[in-house]
């Protein structure tokens, strides 16, 4: 059983479109992380949450944790070919804990 | 600052052969994991380290696969022997324990390991 899952899989779009990616679970996490990671190398943190409803911008990028700190979404606008590569959420049932991962979007952005 | 570094980057060897990958964490931080990594899915931990001592190696297959990390620093993982389903890439993160309830974890490019 797969703690967090993420959707879509896979997202081949077009540059300048707007996309959403997905990370769901049934269980609680006390902060829940987002990471991407290029071909050949280690996935790289993007961002942190913690407060249930938290919402952070990174540039284009726009993270939300839910209210009851059970999923997040992250939303990217006016996609870029730069953006490509594979997203990973990750959660924490307690600090100090290791990371659960999801298994990840690979998005693709063509110009 | 250096990052997390790893080697070999890549390794090939023959079913049955035994392997070892190295890992030196960023200088300072006291947690190192280990993650198994297949195509296209999210890294799964192996085991976690708190300075030399291995804190959660539920999730370690050990009858062939072994760790160790001699005076909390540098980190070794081992497989023996190794099977065809072991290819994967292998990750290390290192993390150090601050004042915050988060620990941001910082990975190594990775060890890609195929099994013929």
């Amino acid at each position: 059983t797969q703690l967090l899952e993420q959707s879509p899989q896979f997202l081949s779009i077009q540059e300048g479109e707007n996309l959403t990616v997905y990370c769901n679970s049934s269980s609680v996490f006390s902060s829940l992380q987002w990471y991407r990671q290029e071909p050949g190398e280690g996935p790289v943190l993007l961002v942190t949450v913690v407060t249930g409803g938290e919402v952070k911008k990174l540039k284009r990028l726009t993270f939300q944790f839910g209210d009851a700190r059970k999923d997040s979404s992250l939303h990217i606008t006016a996609a870029q070919p730069g953006d490509t590569g594979l997203y990973l959420c990750a959660g924490a049932k307690q600090a100090g804990t290791a990371l659960i991962f999801g298994k990840g979007t690979t998005l693709s952005v063509s110009s | 600052e250096a990052g997390v570094v790893q080697s070999p980057r890549y390794k090939i060897i023959e079913k049955k052969q035994p392997v070892a990958f190295w890992c030196n964490p960023i200088s300072g931080h006291n947690t190192l994991y280990w993650y198994l990594q297949n195509l296209g899915q999210g890294p799964e931990l192996l085991i976690r380290y708190e300075n030399e001592e291995a804190v959660d190696d539920s999730q370690l297959p050990k009858d062939r696969f072994s760790a160790e990390r001699l005076k909390g620093v540098d980190s070794t993982l081992k497989i023996q022997p190794a099977e065809l389903g072991d290819s994967a890439v292998y990750l290390c993160a290192s993390s150090s324990r601050g004042s915050s309830s988060t620990d941001t974890q910082y990975f190594g490019p990775g060890t890609r390991l195929t099994v013929l």
